[in-house]
């Protein structure tokens, strides 16, 4: 079946440092790709998306590409915040099943 | 912007108790689904709903969970005897379309206490 790993928290970090999140799935075929954002307290807020092998996502400063050779989507960030804390979750979506599937989440803590 | 909402935020029941968790999905949307987060876990999926009906379901989703869309706007999740394992944070989310690229709006989620 499909699954997605990432990698586990969490992940300190001083501000304006670089960010890297690994995600990699399992699935067949050409699931469409998700990271959510999880800030304290809240819900699921969509972060970024891509539909198809290379393309590149991107919001808030936040990337990350299809790579359909490493089947990963890894989500980088060039500068973070202190608002940047938060929890990671990285999803795939296919429509047979019509359902996301989330890896297990990355807490990051920036601290000024 | 349109959003989800779901209430209560929070509630407390006994185990035994039937809960009915609610969500306003947003209204030109055409899938509605529940997940839960059990705390420090994982999201994991429980149910989708289209047309009204199941379309999907989870192992988690046995028949002590069901799901209706009593009118127009609501979408709720019942549970009918709530078991200390239940206690998680549930999440509503709605969707316009299905297929490529699906894009799925997610409520503030209602913590679900058993005790």
């Amino acid at each position: 079946g499909n699954s997605v790993t990432q990698m586990e928290g969490p992940v300190t970090l001083s501000e304006e440092a670089f960010l890297t999140i690994n995600c990699t799935y399992t699935a067949t075929g050409y699931p469409s790709l998700f990271w959510y954002v999880q800030y304290p307290g809240e819900g699921l807020q969509l972060l970024l998306k891509a539909t198809k092998a290379d393309d590149k996502g991107s919001n808030k400063g936040f990337e990350a590409t299809y790579r359909k050779e490493t089947t990963s989507f890894h989500l980088e960030k060039g500068s973070v915040q202190v608002s940047d804390s938060a929890v990671y979750f990285c999803a795939l979506f296919k429509a047979a099943g019509n359902k996301l599937t989330f890896g297990g989440g990355t807490r990051v803590l920036v601290k000024p | 912007e349109p959003e989800v909402t779901q209430t209560p935020s929070h509630q407390v029941t006994q185990m035994g108790q039937e809960v009915i968790l609610r969500c306003v999905p947003i209204s030109n949307h055409l899938y509605f689904y529940w997940y839960r987060q059990i705390l420090g876990q994982k999201v994991e999926f429980l149910v989708s709903f289209y047309n009204n009906e199941i379309s999907e379901k989870s192992e988690i989703f046995d028949d002590q969970f069901s799901v209706e869309r009593p009118d127009g706007s609501n979408f709720t999740l019942k549970i009918r005897s709530t078991k200390l394992e239940d206690s998680a944070m549930y999440f509503c989310a709605s969707s316009a379309t299905s297929g490529n690229p699906h894009e799925q709006f997610f409520g503030p989620g209602t913590r679900l206490t058993v005790l």
